[in-house]
C-alpha cells in the first residue's frame, strides 16, 4: 500500500548508457514531480507534470526526458549518462487545484540512487 | 543562489529537551513554508507547514514559527525524542501553479537518550 513508489531503488551504470526510473503514485493526485538530490544534499526540482501536462521544467539538460503515460505515473528517462548525473532522484506527488493559489504538501517516494561509473 | 538557507548543518539535543531548527529565506515572494523530515534511504516525509498569513502553527510536539519581517522560520520540537533523529529540510513555495518547492540543505538532528 505504498503511496509513492519508485523503481529501481539502486541503479549502477556506465557513462554513455541510457536508463529509466519509474514512479507510480496511488494517492489519486493529479501532479507529479521529479527532484534531484546532489552530493551537497540539496533537493532541487527538475520537472512537474499536472494531468500529464508538463508545467515545470527547471533548465534540466535535454538528455533528461520525463514521460507521463497517465496521472498515476511519471517516468524519467536519461540518455547518454554522465558522471555528474550521479545523485539520488526523488519522485513526489500532490493534489493541485485551480481555484487560485493553493498550497499542498508533496508526498515523496523512497528515492533512486543512481551511480554513473 | 540559495533562496532557502539552513545554516546549521547539525544539532544535538538531549532527550526530553527542546529542539529548535532554523531556516532563513531571501525570496519575498515565498508565502508558504513546509518542514520535511528524512530518514536515511527514505524519501522526505511532510511534517508541518505554515502560510504567510500566520506566524505560528502547532501540531502536537511540533510548532513552526514564522517571522516575515526577518524572513526567518523555525521548527520547535518539544519534548525531543530519539525517534526524532533525522535530517530536517525547510522548504518554501510562492504558491504559483506548479507548486514548486525550494529546499534548504537540511539540518541533521541527533536526539541523545
Amino acid at each position: 500500500d505504498t503511496a509513492v513508489s519508485q523503481t529501481p531503488k539502486y541503479l549502477v551504470t556506465q557513462m554513455g548508457n541510457d536508463k529509466s526510473i519509474k514512479c507510480e503514485q496511488n494517492l489519486g493526485h493529479d501532479t507529479m514531480y521529479w527532484y534531484k538530490q546532489d552530493s551537497k544534499k540539496f533537493l532541487k526540482i527538475m520537472f512537474s507534470y499536472n494531468n500529464k501536462e508538463l508545467i515545470i521544467n527547471e533548465t534540466v539538460p535535454n538528455r533528461f526526458s520525463p514521460k507521463s503515460p497517465d496521472k498515476a505515473h511519471l517516468n524519467l528517462h536519461i540518455n547518454s549518462l554522465e558522471l555528474g548525473d550521479s545523485a539520488v532522484y526523488f519522485c513526489a506527488s500532490s493534489q493541485q487545484t485551480h481555484s487560485g493559489r493553493l498550497y499542498n504538501e508533496q508526498f515523496f517516494g523512497p528515492g533512486t540512487r543512481l551511480t554513473v561509473l | 543562489d540559495q533562496q532557502v538557507k539552513q545554516n546549521s548543518p547539525s544539532l544535538s539535543v538531549q532527550e526530553g529537551r527542546i529542539s529548535i531548527l532554523n531556516c532563513d529565506y531571501t525570496n519575498s515572494m515565498f508565502d508558504y513554508f513546509l518542514w520535511y523530515k528524512k530518514y536515511p534511504a527514505e524519501g522526505p516525509t511532510f511534517l508541518i507547514s505554515i502560510s504567510s498569513i500566520k506566524d505560528k502553527n502547532e501540531d502536537g510536539r511540533f510548532t513552526v514559527f514564522l517571522n516575515k519581517s526577518a524572513k526567518h522560520l523555525s521548527l520547535h520540537i518539544v519534548p525531543s525524542q530519539p525517534g526524532d533523529s533525522a535530517v530536517y529540510f525547510c522548504a518554501a513555495s510562492d504558491g504559483e501553479y506548479g507548486n514548486k518547492l525550494v529546499f534548504g540543505a537540511g539540518t541533521i538532528l541527533r536526539v541523545k537518550s
